[in-house]
C-alpha cells in the first residue's frame, strides 16, 4: 500500500526544545516537501528537496532544518529558534517537477 | 513575490446549490493546481491546468484556467454534503515548478 506516512499524529513539546517530525514515502518519488498550515491559512512551504542529499529553503525556513539522506525519508526538525512553532505540519512528495503532490496525514505540533 | 488570492474565504450553501471559488495570481502561471482538504484531513490533488483558456470537468466539478494564465476557477454544480471542505489553488513561482504558492483556500460548507 503506497503512500506517505507522518508520525506522530499529535506532538506536544515544551518551549525551548527541538523536535523532529518524521516523513516517509514508498512512492519512489524524487521530490519531497514540508509545509506549515495555520488555522484559516493556506499552506506555506518550509523546505523542499528535489533529490537525495539536496534541499532548498522555501518561504518560511527560519527556525527549521531538514535532511535528505535517503530517498524515502525527509525529516523536519523544528528548532527552539522557531518563534511560533505550534501548527499543523504536512509532508508531501511528487514524482517530478511541477507534478501532482501527494500529502501525508500531517502532524499537529503544540508547543507549551 | 508572487501572491495567489482566493475568494471567497468562506461559502455556505444549501445542498443542491452551485458553488464557485476564484483564484487570482499576481503573475502569469505556467500551470495551476487545485486541491481539496476535508475537515481534519490533508490536501488531496484534484487537477492541474496547463493551457491558456483550458476547461476540464470531473463529474460535477468544472475547472477553468484564464486566457492570460493569471486566474482560475472551480465550479461545483449541485453541491452535495460530500463536497464539504477547503478548496485550494496553487501555482509555481520563483522560476521553479517545485515551489508551489497556495492560496488561503475557500471553505465550503453544505447544509443538507
Amino acid at each position: 500500500d503506497g503512500g506517505i506516512t507522518q508520525s506522530p499524529k499529535y506532538l506536544f513539546r515544551k518551549e525551548g526544545q527541538n523536535v523532529t517530525l518524521s516523513c516517509e514515502q514508498n512512492l519512489n518519488h524524487d521530490a519531497m516537501y514540508w509545509y506549515r498550515q495555520d488555522p484559516g491559512q493556506g499552506l506555506r512551504l518550509i523546505y523542499y528537496s528535489q533529490i537525495v542529499n539536496d534541499f532548498q529553503k522555501g518561504d518560511i525556513a527560519e527556525g527549521y532544518s531538514v535532511s535528505r539522506e535517503k530517498k524515502e525519508s525527509f525529516p523536519l526538525t523544528v528548532t527552539s529558534a522557531q518563534k511560533n512553532p505550534t501548527a499543523f505540519y504536512l509532508c508531501a512528495s511528487s514524482i517530478a517537477e511541477g507534478g501532482e503532490q501527494f500529502f501525508g496525514p500531517g502532524t499537529r505540533l503544540t508547543v507549551l | 513575490g508572487q501572491q495567489v488570492m482566493q475568494i471567497p474565504q468562506y461559502q455556505h450553501v444549501q445542498e443542491g446549490e452551485d458553488f464557485t471559488t476564484y483564484c487570482n495570481s499576481s503573475t502569469t502561471l505556467s500551470n495551476i493546481q487545485w486541491y481539496k482538504q476535508r475537515p481534519g484531513g490533508h490536501p488531496v490533488f484534484l487537477i492541474q491546468l496547463v493551457k491558456s483558456g483550458e476547461v476540464k470537468k470531473q463529474k460535477r466539478l468544472t475547472f477553468q484556467f484564464g486566457e492570460a494564465k493569471k486566474n482560475s476557477s472551480l465550479h461545483i454544480t449541485a453541491t452535495q454534503t460530500t463536497d464539504v471542505g477547503t478548496y485550494f489553488c496553487a501555482g509555481p513561482w520563483g522560476g521553479s515548478n517545485y515551489k508551489l504558492t497556495f492560496g488561503k483556500g475557500t471553505l465550503l460548507t453544505v447544509n443538507p
